[in-house]
């Protein structure tokens, strides 16, 4: 009974490629979110959505776009990878957003991006 | 000053000890707070909100300093189990999320 789940876990690939990460969550919140966590591993926000409307675009690169088919599904789409998009990717969920309440957030394990 | 500040640590403590440390935040309409617990490797998770001026949890107590903005959070009886990094996150001031650095904490025997 996973929460929030990403797939992939692990992703390996060249520069230049597309790649795509995948994020569902069953616990029937409003609010999705995409961060980076770095080598640093300082977690970063890059985007949030809404019900289905994106809500936060924090000064990410245009490579990177995210998609929310429905208010279980965030994903994000990845152009032309470069070696600094190595990172972890974590993917998670609030009812709220934050500051409106129910913002405690649920984040899924984490994908594990390297570029090579 | 940066949005949300903490010591990255690491907290060196032998099992049984008290540590403590502190998240300090610049956006004075800040309400609410909470301390999530990210182990090596893994997600973050929540540990502990805090909407007063305090809270407590077993061995757990976080208090706030509205004054001199900044938030605490007192481990008490370390196990090794508590060896993790914990992430402030200020709410309230912004719908942003912007997490802290993170404070690493090591328990040894």
């Amino acid at each position: 009974d996973t929460a929030v789940s990403q797939t992939p876990k692990y992703l390996v690939t060249q520069m230049g490629n597309d790649k795509s990460i995948k994020c569902e969550q069953n616990l029937g919140h409003d609010t999705m979110y995409w961060y980076k966590q770095d080598s640093k591993k300082f977690l970063k926000i890059m985007f949030s959505y809404n019900n289905k409307e994106l809500i936060i675009n924090e000064t990410v690169p245009n490579r990177f776009s995210p998609k929310s088919p429905d208010k279980a599904h965030l994903n994000l789409h990845i152009n032309s990878l470069e070696l600094g998009d190595s990172a972890v990717y974590f993917c998670a969920s609030s009812q709220d957003r934050l500051g409106a309440g129910r913002e405690t957030q649920y984040f899924g394990p984490g994908t594990r991006l390297l570029v090579l | 000053r940066k949005e949300v500040e903490q010591d990255p640590g690491p907290f060196n403590v032998p099992e049984g000890a008290t540590v403590a440390f502190n998240c300090t935040y610049s956006n004075s309409a800040s309400q609410s707070f909470f301390w999530y617990r990210q182990d090596c490797r893994k997600e973050p998770k929540l540990l502990m909100s805090v909407y007063s001026s305090g809270n407590e949890d077993g061995r757990f107590t976080a208090q706030l300093n509205r004054a001199s903005q900044y938030i605490s959070l007192l481990i008490r009886d370390s196990k090794l189990s508590d060896s993790a990094t914990y992430l402030c996150l200020p709410s309230g001031g912004s719908y942003i999320p912007t997490f802290g650095r993170g404070t690493s904490l090591i328990v040894h025997p």
